[in-house]
């Protein structure tokens, strides 16, 4: 099972809302990851989740909160966002076991509008 | 910094077309080179990677790749394409130092049927 699920698949939401973006993955992965995605643009990491620790914080600003309860869950919580945060949001997973060489399976990703 | 290109932003094919797509990287220490695809609306699913061993790489679906280090290059071949590899594919490297990979802009293959 090499399966990275997302939810939700859309999401609209207001600037003044607090939402959030679930992703799960049952590969025994030890490191999950957030990007995103504009229209026609690669994919741009915002976070990286080490054995449930944040490892990497690319700079992305607080009103995206990441969390990782245990090592299956990695949820990416929203507030005050803004209309250009519009974006299709990926989650990855990985092993861990050197780093560089650990092949991301990527989720369907969640297509989030911010009205 | 390193970094990904991709010369070509659009590649428009008809079927049963030989495709390559160019990839370069900038980095002249040890690197994991990946081809990701997206196909219209599904998620980025692995084509191949290379990590050591035998340059030319064999993926999923017909493709392959092969890297070349004297010109920092890991460029995509397939013989033959059908209007089903029409997608958005991606090149990527990741470095030794890092547990991130670095993404180049994609290109977007359309195949004429």
């Amino acid at each position: 099972d090499t399966e990275v699920t997302q939810t939700p698949k859309h999401l609209v939401m207001g600037m003044t809302n607090k939402k959030s973006l679930k992703c799960e993955q049952h590969m025994g992965h030890r490191a999950m990851y957030w990007y995103k995605q504009k229209a026609k643009k690669p994919p741009e990491l915002m976070f990286v989740y080490s054995y449930e620790k944040l490892s990497i914080n690319e700079s992305v600003p607080s009103r995206f909160s990441p969390e990782c309860p245990n090592s299956s869950l990695l949820n990416l919580h929203l507030h005050a966002l803004q209309p250009e945060d519009s974006a299709l949001y990926l989650c990855a997973s990985s092993q861990v076991t050197g780093g560089s060489t650990d092949t991301q399976y990527f989720g369907p990703g969640t297509r989030l509008t911010v009205l | 910094a390193q970094s990904v290109s991709q010369h070509n932003h659009h590649v428009i094919l008809s079927e049963a077309a030989s495709l390559e797509l160019g990839c370069n990287y900038s980095y002249g220490g040890t690197v994991n080179l990946f081809w990701y695809v997206q196909y219209p609306g599904q998620h980025l699913q692995l084509l191949l990677k290379y990590f050591s061993g035998d340059p030319l790489v064999k993926g999923i679906k017909g493709f392959e790749a092969e890297f070349i280090k004297s010109k920092f290059s890991f460029n995509l071949r397939k013989p033959s394409v059908q209007w089903s590899d029409t997608a958005e594919y991606f090149c990527a490297h990741s470095y030794s130092s890092a547990s991130k990979i670095i993404f180049g802009s994609g290109t977007r293959l359309s195949i004429r049927p």
